[in-house]
C-alpha cells in the first residue's frame, strides 16, 4: 500500500463548528505532515511529526491542533476557523530521516462560511 | 535564503508537442530535489526525485535532469497529453542532516495542453 488517504474530501464547516480531518498510511512512514495549500500557490507546511511526537509548529494558530493517536493515523481538528482559513489541507508521510518516500495524500478541500 | 524559482509560470502547448519546464534553486546544503505533478484541487504525486550524484532520471514520458553545479533542473515532457494539462512543482529537500524534512516548494508552472 503506498497511499496517503485523506477523508473528507470535502468540508463546508461554519465557524462556530468543531471538525477533524483524517489521514492514514500504511507505508510505515514515522513522519506525518499537515500543509495547507490557497489556489494557485505552493504548499505551506504547518505541523511535522516524527515518531508520533510534533517536532515542528509552523506558528499555526490554536484553532488548529493535530493530533497524532499512532504511527498510521494523523489527525487535524479544527475548531472556531475563521473563512480565510478555507484551503486545500494535504497530509504527506514520509521516513523520518532524508524524507525518503514523501507522499502526498489527495487533500481535504476545506470552506468555511 | 533557500529559495526554489521556476519558469516559466504557464504555458499552453498543442497536444503531441513536447515541453520543458525550468527550475533553480538556492538551497544549500543540498539533498535531493523532487518533481511532482498536481491536477487542480488534488495533492501533489511525485514525478521524479534525484540526489546530487544523479544527473538525469526518467519515469515514462517524463524525464528530469539536474546540474548540482549551476543548481537547475528541467522536467521535460515528450508526446504531450491532455492529461499533462496540471501545475507541475519543483520540491527541494535540504540536507539538516536530522529528521527535519521541511521541503522547499516552487511556485510550480502551470501546463495547459490544448488539443
Amino acid at each position: 500500500d503506498t497511499e496517503v488517504t485523506q477523508t473528507p474530501k470535502h468540508l463546508v464547516m461554519g465557524m462556530t463548528n468543531k471538525k477533524s480531518l483524517k489521514c492514514e498510511q500504511h507505508m510505515g512512514h514515522r513522519a506525518m505532515y499537515w500543509y495547507k495549500q490557497k489556489a494557485k500557490k505552493p504548499p505551506e507546511l504547518m505541523f511535522v511529526y516524527s515518531y508520533e511526537k510534533l517536532s515542528i509548529n509552523e506558528s499555526v494558530p490554536s484553532r488548529f491542533s493535530p493530533e497524532c493517536p499512532n504511527s498510521s493515523l494523523l489527525n487535524l481538528h479544527l475548531h472556531a476557523l475563521q473563512p480565510e482559513d478555507s484551503a486545500l489541507y494535504l497530509c504527506a508521510s514520509s521516513h523520518p530521516l532524508g524524507g525518503e518516500g514523501y507522499t502526498f495524500g489527495s487533500g481535504t478541500r476545506l470552506t468555511v462560511v | 535564503k533557500n529559495q526554489v524559482e521556476q519558469s516559466p509560470q504557464s504555458l499552453i502547448i498543442l497536444e503531441g508537442k513536447n515541453c520543458t519546464l525550468q527550475c533553480n534553486y538556492t538551497v544549500s546544503p543540498f539533498s535531493n530535489l523532487r518533481w511532482y505533478k498536481q491536477d487542480t484541487g488534488r495533492g501533489p504525486v511525485s514525478l521524479t526525485i534525484m540526489t546530487f550524484s544523479e544527473n538525469t532520471k526518467s519515469n515514462g514520458r517524463y524525464t528530469a535532469t539536474l546540474d548540482a553545479d549551476t543548481k537547475q533542473s528541467s522536467l521535460h515532457i515528450t508526446a504531450s497529453q491532455l492529461s499533462d494539462s496540471a501545475s507541475y512543482i519543483c520540491v527541494v529537500s535540504p540536507n539538516y542532516g536530522g529528521a527535519t524534512n521541511k521541503l522547499i516548494f516552487g511556485t510550480g508552472t502551470l501546463l495547459a495542453v490544448q488539443p
